[in-house]
């Protein structure tokens, strides 16, 4: 079973529609992430939290909102959506350590097209 | 401001061959530096990393060498194979587990058989 778990994985709404974007886990990591992706413009930070009760803005928040609503779930919102808002989306988990790697661990996207 | 550089957006080697995949940050405060690796239709994959205590890591086929003084990290791999096509992000942190990672934007890289 996939440690992090992304739903759904491919949607296609229209402008002004609210859409959510569902990320779970079973790592038992207390750290989690939203992050898009634009051809040639990498992964950039949407929003953070490092326990229920801490949520932080990223890079590109404006036009998103999270919620975390148990430590194994990061929920991410679009309130009205917009064309330049399709874009791959990855969730990623860590551990508050940095475990081995300092590294994170990665969902495998949802796919998302706004018309 | 782009705090993580990439600066070639593809790259192609032969089979066989050394690939070298290379990395810019401005920031003298990450001390954690990683690459991942992604394939089409999947999400990013770690594939190794060094702290900035260390100058060489090695695992397997893959070495990462950081240059501190030059602000610069580099990904060799070696040999290359086809299935090392994919594309690989260079990302770096500040602290262990205390901040998020910034990512580059990422190299294609192509290994022709």
């Amino acid at each position: 079973d996939a440690d992090v778990t992304q739903t759904p994985r491919n949607r296609i709404t229209k402008t002004g529609k609210r859409i959510m974007l569902e990320c779970s886990q079973t790592k038992g990591h207390d750290r989690m992430y939203w992050y898009r992706q634009d051809p040639g413009l990498g992964l950039r930070l949407i929003y953070y939290s490092f326990d229920v009760k801490d949520i932080n803005k990223g890079e590109i928040s404006d036009g998103y909102s999270v919620s975390r609503q148990a430590q194994a779930k990061f929920s991410l919102s679009l309130e009205s959506a917009i064309p330049n808002q399709t874009a791959l989306y990855f969730c990623a988990t860590s551990d508050f350590t940095g475990g081995v790697n300092n590294e994170q661990f990665f969902g495998p996207g949802t796919r998302l097209t706004v018309l | 401001d782009q705090q993580v550089k990439q600066n070639s957006p593809s790259l192609s080697v032969q089979e066989g061959r050394i690939s070298i995949l290379n990395c810019d940050y401005t920031n003298s405060m990450f001390d954690y530096f990683l690459w991942y690796k992604k394939y089409p239709a999947e999400g990013p994959t770690f594939l190794i990393s060094i702290s900035s205590i260390k100058d060489k890591n090695e695992d397997g086929r893959f070495t990462v060498f950081l240059n501190k003084s030059a602000k610069h990290l580099s990904l060799h791999i070696v040999p290359s194979q086809p299935g090392d096509s994919a594309v690989y992000f260079c990302a770096a942190s500040r602290g262990r587990g205390n901040t998020p990672l910034v990512f580059g934007k990422g190299t294609r890289l192509s290994v022709i058989a």
